[in-house]
């Protein structure tokens, strides 16, 4: 199947700080990517969903103003976490989809641990 | 809005025993429903899904699943449980009425299997 790759896998922080994450798709152009955000032992929680050029598009709830995502190009999302905080701590995963049709698959990166002390 | 519902926080079998973990949804227009495998800091693989026609669905590592529209199910089987197997599940439902066709995740289950 088609891989989607993050970077970096890990990062630790300082609070305050600006971390970015990056998402490539890495044998396909995707047209639309997705960002998840899963806590311990909890399921996956859509933070917002981006297609290549356009605005991103947020879940309730979540401040895009903190949570900046960049669809610049067709094989590269990123998502920068404005000074973050502790309670940003979390595993956040992104997913890459070929196309917009409801048939196309939605392919998963292995997923960055953040820690922000 | 669309959902997905795994009733069992963990499942236990022992190996070479079948396994089942279920799941159930809700959407308002056609499911398209997908079973993917999360293991330990690592994102999420894919499994199998279904979209149309056959209920019974095939995908890796011999699983399986059986759509059921009346009851609005998708739970996930496989004949003889690997202690590899042992892992975290989700079930997942795309709604085909919703704009960006979006993937809801259910709670997740883990899957234990003991030697």
């Amino acid at each position: 199947g088609a891989v989607v790759s993050q970077h970096p896998s890990r990062v630790i922080c300082k609070s305050g700080t600006s971390v970015k994450i990056e998402c490539r798709s890495l044998d396909f152009q995707a047209t639309t990517m997705f960002w998840y955000r899963q806590f311990p032992k909890q399921s996956l929680m859509l933070m917002a969903t981006s297609n290549e050029g356009s605005k991103a598009t947020y879940e309730q709830g979540v401040e895009k103003d903190k949570f900046l995502i960049n669809h610049a190009s067709l094989t590269l999302s990123t998502l920068t976490v404005t000074s973050a905080h502790p309670e940003d701590s979390s595993f956040y995963i992104c997913s890459a989809r070929e196309g917009g049709g409801v048939y196309n698959e939605q392919f998963f990166g292995p997923g960055t641990r953040l820690t922000v002390l | 809005a669309q959902s997905v519902a795994q009733p069992e926080d963990q499942v236990n079998v022992a190996e070479g025993n079948p396994l089942t973990v279920k799941c159930t949804y809700s959407v308002s227009g056609n499911p398209y429903l997908f079973w993917y495998v999360q293991y330990p800091n690592r994102g999420l693989q894919f499994l199998l899904k279904y979209i149309t026609g056959d209920n019974l669905v095939k995908g890796s590592y011999g699983f399986e699943a059986e759509f059921n529209k009346s009851q609005t199910s998708f739970h996930l089987k496989k004949p003889s449980a690997l202690v590899s197997d042992s892992a975290l599940y989700f079930c997942a439902v795309r709604d085909t009425n919703t704009g960006f066709q979006k993937l809801v995740f259910g709670t997740g289950t883990r899957l234990l299997v003991s030697p």
